[in-house]
């Protein structure tokens, strides 16, 4: 069945530093796929999302590109910030079911 | 636009006893979500409604979980008897379709112990 992996947290960076989520995906359709985002005490919200093969979703001044050769949708920002600390989930939806199925997520902290 | 909302926020309750979350979502969405989110994984989809009818549910434990959407619009889910292991965050989320590019939105979710 569809299925996402993501790299195992938790994460902790300093301020300024490079993040790098890595996710990948295994799926019978041809996906969509997303980042949501889940800060401290609120809900999980969209951060960014790619519908097709070399599609870059970006916000926040948060990236991830779909690489169909690879299966893969990392998520990368360049410098980050303490207000980035939240957990980030990958997710992906196909066509066969149009289920939204999620990756366990990944813990991020930044430090001042 | 007021957003997805769920009651209650948190709930204890004891094994073996019944319990029942609620969920409104964004008016006009005709998808609702109930994810179950176990400490440390990633929300697990239990149930999809398309209006007021069931588009998957084939994770959902039918022996003692059950959910409705009466007339298309708020939903409940329902858990009798309760285990353990039911312990997690129920999330419900709403998107305006089913479509590849649709975005969910999500409410804030219960948080269930059952001791």
């Amino acid at each position: 069945g569809d299925s996402v992996t993501q790299m195992e947290g938790p994460v902790t960076l300093s301020e300024e530093a490079f993040l790098t989520i890595n996710c990948t995906y295994t799926a019978t359709g041809y996906p969509s796929l997303f980042w949501y985002v889940q800060y401290p005490g609120e809900g999980l919200q969209l951060l960014l999302k790619a519908t097709k093969a070399d599609d870059k979703g970006s916000n926040k001044g948060f990236e991830a590109t779909y690489r169909k050769e690879t299966t893969s949708f990392h998520l990368e920002k360049g410098s980050v910030q303490v207000s980035d600390s939240a957990v980030y989930f990958c997710a992906l939806r196909t066509s066969n079911d149009y289920k939204l199925s999620f990756g366990a997520g990944t813990t991020v902290t930044v430090r001042a | 636009e007021a957003g997805v909302a769920q009651s209650p926020r948190y709930k204890i309750i004891e094994k073996r006893q019944s319990v029942a979350f609620w969920c409104n979502p964004i008016s006009g969405h005709a998808t609702l979500y109930w994810y179950q989110q176990i400490l440390g994984q990633g929300p697990k989809l239990l149930i999809q409604f398309q209006n007021n009818g069931v588009v998957d549910d084939s994770q959902l434990p039918k022996d003692r979980f059950s959910a409705e959407r009466l007339k298309g619009v708020d939903s409940t889910l329902k858990i009798q008897p309760a285990k353990l292991e039911d312990s997690a965050v129920y999330l419900c989320a709403s998107s305006l379709g089913q479509g590849m590019l649709t975005e969910a939105f999500f409410g804030q979710g219960t948080r269930l112990t059952v001791v």
